[in-house]
C-alpha cells in the first residue's frame, strides 16, 4: 500500500515563526502536493511539485514556500507564521494515471 | 483543467444504491476523471478513476457518457461508512496537471 506520512499530527506555533511541515512518500511518486483545509473553504492547492526541484503555485501560495530536494520528501515551509495559516494541511502523493494518496494531515495552530 | 458542477448534498437508505453525479461538460480529451470521498476529520481517499470507459473496482462503479460530460459514481450498497464528502475531479492526464477539489457532494446514508 502506498504511504504517505506527514511529520506531525498535531502543531502549535508562535506568530512570526518559521514553520516546516514534512511530508514523505514511499512510492517514488513523481507528482506531490500540499493543501490546506478549512471549513466552509474546502481543499485548497498550495503548491505542487512535479518532480525534484520542480514546483508549482497553487491557488493559495502566499506566505507559503516548498522545497523538493528529493523524490520521495515535499516540505511546506512557512517563513513567518501568521494566525490566519492556522489550519488542517494536508500532503498527497500521485503517479499519473493512478489517483493521489493522501497524508493523516497536520492541524497546526499559530498563537 | 476543467471545471465540475455536483450536487452539494445528497441522502440515501442503507442497502441502497448511491448514485452520484458530476458534469463536466468543458472535459479535454487528455483529462481523467477521478472521484475522491473525504470522511469527517481524514484526508481524501482515492476512490476510482477514468478516462472513456465505464469502470468498476472493490469500492464503486464509475460511468462516462458517451460523450464524457458527465459521469456517475456508483457505490453499489451503501452503508453508513459511506457518508462522506464525495469529490468529483478532471485531470489532464500528464506529470504538470494540477489536483483542485471543488466543493464536493455530502452523502448521508440514512438506516
Amino acid at each position: 500500500d502506498v504511504k504517505v506520512t506527514q511529520s506531525s499530527r498535531y502543531l502549535v506555533k508562535r506568530t512570526g515563526e518559521k514553520v516546516f511541515l514534512e511530508c514523505v512518500q514511499d512510492m517514488d511518486h513523481e507528482n506531490m502536493f500540499w493543501y490546506r483545509q478549512d471549513p466552509g473553504l474546502g481543499l485548497r492547492l498550495i503548491y505542487f511539485s512535479y518532480d525534484v526541484k520542480m514546483k508549482e503555485k497553487g491557488d493559495i501560495p502566499e506566505g507559503y514556500s516548498v522545497s523538493r530536494e528529493k523524490k520521495e520528501r515535499f516540505s511546506l515551509i512557512l517563513e513567518s507564521a501568521s494566525t490566519n495559516q492556522t489550519s488542517m494541511y494536508l500532503c498527497a502523493s500521485s503517479y499519473i494515471p493512478q489517483g493521489a494518496f493522501f497524508g493523516q494531515g497536520t492541524r497546526l495552530t499559530v498563537v | 483543467d476543467a471545471k465540475t458542477t455536483q450536487p452539494p448534498s445528497m441522502d440515501c437508505a442503507e442497502g441502497r444504491a448511491a448514485n452520484l453525479p458530476c458534469n463536466h461538460s468543458t472535459i479535454s480529451g487528455n483529462e481523467y476523471v477521478y472521484w475522491y470521498r473525504q470522511i469527517h476529520s481524514q484526508g481524501p481517499q482515492y476512490i476510482i478513476h477514468g478516462l472513456k470507459n465505464n469502470e468498476t473496482n472493490e469500492m464503486a462503479s464509475l460511468i462516462i457518457t458517451e460523450d464524457r460530460k458527465s459521469s456517475t459514481l456508483i457505490l453499489p450498497h451503501a452503508t453508513l461508512r459511506d457518508t462522506a464528502v464525495y469529490y468529483c475531479i478532471v485531470r489532464v492526464s500528464s506529470n504538470t496537471g494540477k489536483l483542485i477539489f471543488g466543493q464536493g457532494t455530502t452523502l448521508q446514508v440514512k438506516p
